[in-house]
């Protein structure tokens, strides 16, 4: 079947820290894969997205990038901000369907 | 810039109690969905409608649910007889385009459903 799985949370860093959120995925097809991030108080916005394997996609400073080899779509960001301090799912979506296949979600806390 | 809305936010609701979660998509989308996430497992797909009809479901999505689109803005969730295991955080999107074409969705934030 397919499905997403994410790196357990809670994340806690320290502002202007590097921050790594592993997704790896499993599907059948070609699926596209997506970050969503959920502020609080808000409902889920993309983040970013890539259609095909070696896309990278970008977004408020965060990168992903579509990894088919190791079914992976890692969120990266060099420097975080207090401000990021949100949920992040990554999500797949297989060709021609409706559903969006999410992961659990990692809850990331930035300090000042 | 537009949004979708949801109410109610929480609803508390004893176990066999009917309950509609509301939703107001996007005036111009033309696709809806709702999720779910219960506390601490993953966000789950229930349903997609357009053009009047439901276009893909999930294997959650069973008799005790319904969605329906009344007027011309509102998209709703029915729980017919709800149970301890529908509690849960009901989240309502919305496209322009149908998802398989990657048309970004628009979530609205939510209401939680907390039965009792």
């Amino acid at each position: 079947g397919n499905s997403v799985t994410q790196m357990e949370g809670p994340v806690t860093l320290s502002e202007e820290a590097f921050l790594t959120i592993n997704c790896t995925y499993t599907a059948t097809g070609y699926p596209s894969l997506f970050w969503y991030v959920q502020y609080p108080g808000e409902g889920l916005q993309l983040l970013l997205k890539a259609t095909k394997a070696d896309d990278k996609g970008s977004n408020k400073g965060f990168e992903a990038t579509y990894r088919k080899e190791t079914t992976s779509f890692h969120l990266e960001k060099g420097s975080v901000q207090v401000s990021d301090s949100a949920v992040y799912f990554c999500a797949l979506r297989i060709q021609g369907a409706q559903k969006l296949v999410f992961g659990q979600g990692t809850r990331l806390t930035i300090n000042p | 810039e537009p949004e979708v809305t949801q109410t109610p936010s929480h609803q508390v609701t004893q176990m066999g109690q009917e309950v509609i979660l509301r939703c107001v998509p996007i005036s111009n989308h033309l696709y809806f969905y709702w999720y779910r996430q219960i506390l601490g497992q993953k966000v789950e797909f229930l349903v997609s409608f357009y053009n009047n009809e439901i276009s893909e479901k999930s294997e959650i999505f069973d008799d005790q649910f319904s969605v329906e689109r009344p007027d011309g803005s509102n998209f709703t969730l029915k729980i017919r007889s709800t149970k301890l295991e529908d509690s849960a955080m009901y989240f309502c999107a919305s496209s322009v385009l149908a998802g398989g074409n990657t048309g970004e969705l628009f979530f609205g934030e939510g209401s939680r459903l907390t039965v009792l």
